[in-house]
């Protein structure tokens, strides 16, 4: 059965550096989607992206959040220059044109800021 | 905007005994349901899913659940639950039309006692 897959599962980095979140969608899906679940909160909408596109975004994505589609098959999250309050698990999730409720969602990146 | 509440965020339940864990949201405009389960370190599968017609849905692992459009709530229930249903369960849902995002509750950690 085909799955949402992201890398790395845990990343540690410190106080302003530079993240990449990487997220291989399913392979005939076309919406994809950022969520993020700080410990003990509710899953949060970050982004929505479609035809090479942000569709829609929470307020949480401000200026130090960007997304990107390099190829075919990645969907990437970069945070710029990380704070202690990025400290989160981060989902990815993608759907197909049919069905863009159903969401298909990764097993999660945790991001730990020092 | 939607908003959703998931009211117990523990419940502690004997094998073999059954159990409802409750959902209630509000929106202005109708919505889709969704109850998601979150296995130990591993990502958020779909269980269910009301997107119209009767108001009872069957999902995986013997789950179902019954969407009530009076009182605003989607309750999921189990006759008998297993070991293996120890996990983290969210009610989310998503407006019919316009944005995809979906909106989640808190979570409710299940915890099956032999």
């Amino acid at each position: 059965e085909p799955e949402v897959t992201q890398t790395p599962s845990h990343q540690v980095t410190q106080m302003g550096q530079e993240v990449i979140l990487r997220c291989v969608p399913i392979s005939n899906h076309l919406y994809f989607y950022w969520y993020r679940q700080i410990l003990g909160q509710k899953v949060e909408f970050l982004v929505s992206f479609y035809n090479n596109e942000i569709s829609e975004k929470s307020e949480i994505f401000d200026d130090q959040f960007s997304v990107e589609r390099p190829d075919g098959s990645n969907f990437t999250l970069k945070i710029r220059s990380t704070k202690l309050e990025d400290s989160a698990m981060y989902f990815c999730a993608s759907s197909n044109y049919r069905a863009t409720y159903e969401q298909y969602f990764g097993p999660g990146t945790r991001l730990t800021v020092t | 905007a939607q908003s959703v509440t998931q009211l117990d965020s523990q419940v502690p339940v004997f094998e073999e005994a059954p159990v409802e864990l409750r959902c209630n949201y509000s929106s202005s405009v109708s919505v889709y349901l969704f109850w998601y389960v979150q296995y130990p370190n591993q990502g958020l599968q779909l269980l269910l899913k009301y997107l119209s017609g009767s108001t009872l849905v069957k999902g995986i692992n013997g789950f179902e659940a019954e969407f009530n459009k009076s009182q605003t709530s989607f309750h999921l229930r189990k006759p008998s639950v297993h070991i293996s249903d120890t996990a983290e369960y969210f009610c989310a849902v998503t407006p019919y039309f316009g944005n995809e995002k979906l909106t989640f509750g808190t979570g409710t950690r299940l915890t099956i006692i032999p």
